[in-house]
């Protein structure tokens, strides 16, 4: 599976976007691109999945560049609840799944 | 239902001791799954059961055993752990071999304690 690479930390303002950038310019043609994040002490949260189009849920949305190399996720409108560690993976669709070190995200009032 | 329950939320234990960690998934998923998590560090893939098989097994101490009795239980049996094994474990269900993609769903944790 693909590397990713992801800012280790990032700010917003409470109420503004959030835009987390994810690298993963060695992502091979039937790998998709996961969202998680982990709320402090809990377990890690699926968010989002996509493979080349834009995906929108009701948590979030996730815009994958042309070329597959990097994504990024919006949150639209952060709250302090989105506080949390934001990981971007990649996987071909097997079992395994690898986390980095992820993004941790301050949201802030 | 959408949720992984685990049980206990903590366990504090010898190393002497022999316990086990449950893990239940209601979803329907045919993939289970145990993470090991230490403190500030990302979670770490330990096995992987597809179909009630274990299917992958990351090199992980024979000191940890895992089962799968049936397609919504996972359980985690531990015997002769070292204070090192103290860490969040983490049990998730998944999509992956019903269809080609992988999302999981992760429940709350155990958080263990080896003395």
């Amino acid at each position: 599976d693909a590397k990713t690479t992801q800012p280790p930390s990032m700010d917003c303002a409470e109420g503004r976007a959030a835009n987390l950038p994810c690298n993963h310019s060695t992502i091979s043609g039937n790998e998709y691109v996961y969202w998680y994040r982990q709320i402090h002490s809990q377990g890690p949260q699926y968010i989002i999945h996509g493979l080349k189009n834009n995906e929108t849920n009701e948590m979030a949305s996730l815009i994958i560049t042309e070329d597959r190399k990097s994504s990024t996720l919006i949150l639209p409108h952060a709250t302090l609840r989105d506080t949390a560690v934001y990981y971007c993976i990649v996987s071909g669709g097997g079992f395994k799944t690898i986390f980095g070190a992820g993004t941790r995200l301050f949201v802030k009032a | 239902d959408t949720e992984v329950t685990q049980t206990p939320k903590h366990l504090v234990m010898g190393m002497t001791n022999k316990k086990s960690l449950k893990c239940e998934q209601h979803m329907g998923h045919r993939a289970m799954y145990w993470y090991k998590q230490k403190a500030k560090k990302p979670p770490e893939l330990m096995f992987v059961y597809s179909y009630e098989k274990l299917s992958i097994n990351e090199s992980v101490p024979s000191r940890f055993s895992p089962e799968c009795p049936n397609s919504s239980l996972l359980n985690l049996h531990l015997h002769a752990l070292q204070p090192e094994d103290s860490a969040l474990y983490l049990c998730a269900s998944g999509t992956s071999g019903r269809t080609t993609t992988n999302e999981q769903f992760f429940g709350p944790g155990t958080r263990l304690t080896v003395l």
